[in-house]
């Protein structure tokens, strides 16, 4: 089975601090992907990586940046985290065949004050 | 653009009750077509999967045919239990990566 771990279920920052959120998996997956999960408002992409070092921007990739300097490893980074960041953060990977599905961590629920 | 719509929440059924969840889409060509499910305090897992035209995807008692004449793909189960209860999720895939999910679908199964 596809394990994709994310390091924190529950995070509580301050305002205008930087956060980091890391993901990692155990499937030697070449994609990685960033989700945000709101009520309403469904799945929003963030960002996703094809391949080390490699980075798109997804729908809301405002206020946040990635890095992937592994394979296995994808992190999320809140450069300065505010009120409207605060939510549930999805990591999912995926192989790179063209039917395959994501496969998602627990979440990390963060929550800024 | 590609899109999932997904019946509005919440759904409450008793023990044993058969479950209908419609989610139909938008897409052109021929998209992948999932179901996740979300338990309370977790990520999505996979369900059922289904990658062309008249595939029945198939999990733990829930089935979901890939209807490319109506572009659906409703998760149907016989009999719920309790431990049914999560939010439900229909997503497509077109072209590798992009993935389009649903706003998901929140079922109750009371005793």
């Amino acid at each position: 089975d596809v394990k994709v771990t994310q390091s924190s279920r529950y995070l509580v920052k301050r305002t205008g601090e930087k956060v980091f959120l890391e993901c990692v998996q155990d499937m030697d997956h070449e994609n990685m992907f960033w989700y945000r999960q709101d009520p309403g408002l469904g799945l929003r992409l963030i960002y996703f990586s094809y391949d080390v070092k490699m980075k798109e921007k997804g729908d809301i990739p405002e206020g946040y940046s990635v890095s992937r300097e592994k394979k296995e490893r994808f992190s999320l980074i809140l450069e300065s985290a505010s009120t409207n960041q605060t939510s549930m953060y999805l990591c999912a990977s995926k192989s790179g065949s063209a039917n395959s599905p994501l496969h998602f961590g627990n979440g990390t629920r963060l929550t800024v004050t | 653009g590609d899109s999932v719509t997904q019946m509005e929440g919440p759904v409450t059924l008793s023990e044993e009750a058969f479950l209908t969840i419609n989610c139909t889409y938008t897409a052109t060509g021929y998209p992948s077509l999932f179901w996740y499910v979300q338990y309370p305090g977790e990520g999505l897992q996979l369900l059922l999967k289904a990658t062309k035209a008249d595939d029945k995807g198939s999990n733990k008692g829930f089935e979901a045919t890939y209807r490319k004449e109506t572009t659906s793909f409703h998760l149907e189960k016989g009999s719920v239990q309790v431990s049914d209860s999560a939010v439900y999720f229909c997503a497509l895939a077109h072209t590798g990566n992009q993935f389009y999910f649903g706003t998901g679908t929140s079922l109750t199964v009371i005793p």
